[in-house]
């Protein structure tokens, strides 16, 4: 079964950092692109970022709203994405997806909520 | 970026009804569009990719048409298990944006 299983998620304080962490298992995880797409409590879908794969020499790219504080990797050794989080605002708080936008695989999400 | 700006933002429809819903493109991205559902609870899951292909497994009420600026999404007839929040999202260029989404809800 194709499975994706985001952790990590909790609450920070402004300003503060958080790891997000997501499993992957039954694809072969290191042919892969993979993304990360947040929505915010009553708020709509926002793509956050992405990885290539070892091909495309894991070069990533992102959204304006989280470049220079977020970063993404990857260890095909160990099946796993990664986002590091930092200087976190109130605005990144949402449920965030550790996704294979190009095969439309999806993590069931992690809550991030940044607040004092 | 390229800003994707759905319309409606929600609806109100009956089982049974013909719905649209459109997505622009702020510039042109070619045939390089998706449409997703979200139902409430669930993830979300692509129903059509590059515009118009419709996603092994999807009901084939769904199809999608447009290519440039200008896209819809049309439901021929719409089913209880639609009522849900419908995204665009261009893949053309970094960064992938999302439409706002569009709500459809029983009537």
């Amino acid at each position: 079964e194709v499975q994706l299983v985001e952790s990590g998620g909790g609450l920070v304080q402004p300003g503060g950092s958080l790891r997000l962490s997501c499993d992957a298992s039954g694809f072969t995880f290191s042919d892969h692109n993979m993304d990360w797409v947040r929505q915010a409590p009553g708020k709509g879908l926002e793509w956050v970022g992405r990885t290539r794969d070892k091909t495309n020499s894991y070069t990533t790219e992102y959204a304006a709203s989280v470049k220079g504080r977020f970063t993404i990797s990857r260890d095909d050794s160990k099946n796993s994405l990664y986002l590091q989080m930092n200087s976190l605002k109130t605005e990144d708080t949402a449920l965030y997806y550790c996704v294979g936008l190009i095969d439309d695989i999806w993590g069931q999400g992690t809550m991030v909520t940044v607040s004092s | 970026d390229i800003q994707m700006t759905q319309s409606p933002s929600a609806m109100s429809a009956s089982v049974g009804d013909r719905v649209t819903i459109t997505c622009r493109a702020s510039q042109g991205i070619s045939n390089h569009l998706a449409w997703y559902q979200r139902r409430p609870g669930k993830v979300p899951k692509r129903l059509i990719y590059d515009a118009s292909n419709l996603e092994s497994g999807a009901p084939s009420r769904f199809s999608g048409s447009g290519s440039g600026t200008e896209f819809t999404l049309t439901i021929s007839s719409l089913q209880p298990e639609d009522f849900a929040t419908y995204y665009c999202l261009q893949h053309n260029i970094y960064p992938r944006t999302f439409g706002q989404g569009t709500k459809v809800e029983i009537k």
